[in-house]
């Protein structure tokens, strides 16, 4: 069973499209981080939120962490095929003391 | 620059010959920490460091050792691989003795054991 639930599992879109990720769980979150990983490279740290409703912007991407700290949302706008790769959602568990990775969404942007 | 290094970045190696991946962090963070990574199975925590001399088991520690004996490095020990260790691992750090705010992660290594 995956503490952290991410949907989709694949995205395949085109070029100038929008899309947005989910990361679920139903335990509460100190903090939620999210992380683009390249094939055969270390994920890459994007964004952390540590507050219930905060919004984090990072250029096309938005970022936000639900109010009552157990889902998160990334909006990208307008993708381009340089954000083609794995997202990852992350995020340390009060209730356990203990970080976890979702199993991500591959996201394919197409020229 | 801030960093986690890693070495070696590829590694071929037969059943049961002792090898280490070596992990080295510049940004004096306190955590450090092992994962792998397989298809399917996402990425799931080796062991983990909270401090010099301070080591955990994570998820999945079986067939694996490691030491924090200097801040800066954290490596990796297979006493005797098995075909079940191939696999895509990574070293990160984390500035605080948890990793509530995120890791840096080193740019992986990866295991076929034959």
């Amino acid at each position: 069973t995956q503490l952290l639930e991410q949907s989709p599992q694949f995205l395949s879109i085109q070029e100038g499209e929008n899309l947005t990720v989910y990361c679920n769980s139903s335990s509460v979150f100190s903090s939620l981080q999210w992380y683009r990983q390249e094939p055969g490279e270390g994920p890459v740290l994007l964004v952390t939120v540590v507050t219930g409703g905060e919004v984090k912007k990072l250029k096309r991407l938005t970022f936000q962490f639900g109010d009552a700290r157990k889902d998160s949302s990334l909006h990208i706008t307008a993708a381009q095929t340089g954000d083609t790769g794995l997202y990852l959602c992350a995020g340390f568990f009060i209730d356990f003391n203990k970080f976890y990775f979702g199993s991500g969404t591959k996201l394919n942007v197409k020229p | 620059e801030a960093q986690v290094t890693q070495n070696p970045r590829y590694l071929i190696t037969v059943t049961g010959k002792k090898l280490t991946v070596t992990c080295s962090q510049n940004m004096n963070h306190e955590y450090m920490s092992w994962y792998r990574q397989d298809p399917g199975l996402g990425l799931r925590q080796i062991y983990y460091s909270m401090n010099v001399e301070a080591t955990d088991k994570g998820d999945v520690p079986e067939g694996y050792k490691v030491s924090r004996k200097e801040k800066r490095n954290f490596p990796l020990i297979l006493e005797s691989p098995s075909p079940n260790q191939t696999s895509l691992y990574f070293c990160a750090s984390s500035p605080q003795n948890r990793p509530i705010y995120g890791y840096t992660f080193g740019s992986g290594t990866r295991l076929t054991v034959v």
